[in-house]
């Protein structure tokens, strides 16, 4: 059972380039989050999904955009990366409006 | 919104010792409090959690308390172990789920 499954986990951009963080889930789960997670904070969401189509802003969206065409993946993507983006993705997902089980993390630098 | 405030930032203990970790929250509404341990390089994991309606929960060697009207949270470690070594967040829920800055405990063997 993978659980929730984040690529790539490690990645380096230049500023004004663009790239998506990929995620998937394989738990038939409806909601999904994205976090950032910066040094020495806690988790801000991004955005989240409560089911295929449906996406919804967080604390901290400016920046991103997220997509939700199916119930399994739930694809990030930064336009115009900037130096502020800088810093760890988590993706998560769970059955009910809380978040469970979390991926492994994306590592981010923008330089 | 929520402001959610987690101490210490830094945890010490010996092995076989209990670790404490609190949290205090701002928003009345608030209604779902969980915890989360993360280890270096990975995603949090939930390890507990609690609802407004309850004030205590124990799961083995971990508890979480909860004084509504104090509006603040606590992580209860007993017999604490080297593995138990992570970063350690706290969270509260009203709409959405806000995070305490973590809690770095070590447990010295």
């Amino acid at each position: 059972n993978a659980g929730v499954t984040q690529t790539p986990k490690f990645r380096i951009l230049k500023i004004g380039q663009s790239m998506t963080l990929q995620c998937a889930q394989d738990m038939n789960h409806n909601y999904m989050y994205w976090y950032r997670q910066d040094p020495g904070m806690g988790l801000k969401l991004i955005y989240y999904s409560v089911g295929a189509g449906i996406t919804d802003k967080g604390e901290v969206p400016n920046g991103y955009n997220v997509s939700r065409s199916t119930t399994e993946d739930f694809p990030l993507r930064l336009e115009l990366a900037a130096p502020s983006q800088t810093s760890v993705y988590f993706c998560a997902s769970s059955t009910g409006g809380q978040p469970q089980h979390f991926g492994d993390g994306t590592r981010l630098s923008i330089l | 919104g929520e402001n959610v405030e987690q101490h210490p930032s830094t945890l010490s203990v010996q092995e076989g010792d209990s670790a404490v970790i609190k949290c205090t929250y701002s928003d009345s509404a608030s209604n779902y409090f969980p915890w989360y341990k993360q280890e270096l390089g990975k995603g949090p994991q939930l390890i507990i959690d609690i609802r407004s309606n309850v004030g205590e929960k124990k799961d083995q060697r971990i508890a979480v308390t909860l004084n509504k009207t104090a509006k603040h949270f606590s992580l209860h470690i007993t017999e604490t172990q080297p593995e138990d070594s992570a970063v350690y967040f706290c969270a509260a829920t009203t709409n959405d789920m806000r995070f305490g800055a973590g809690t770095r405990l070590t447990v010295k063997p």
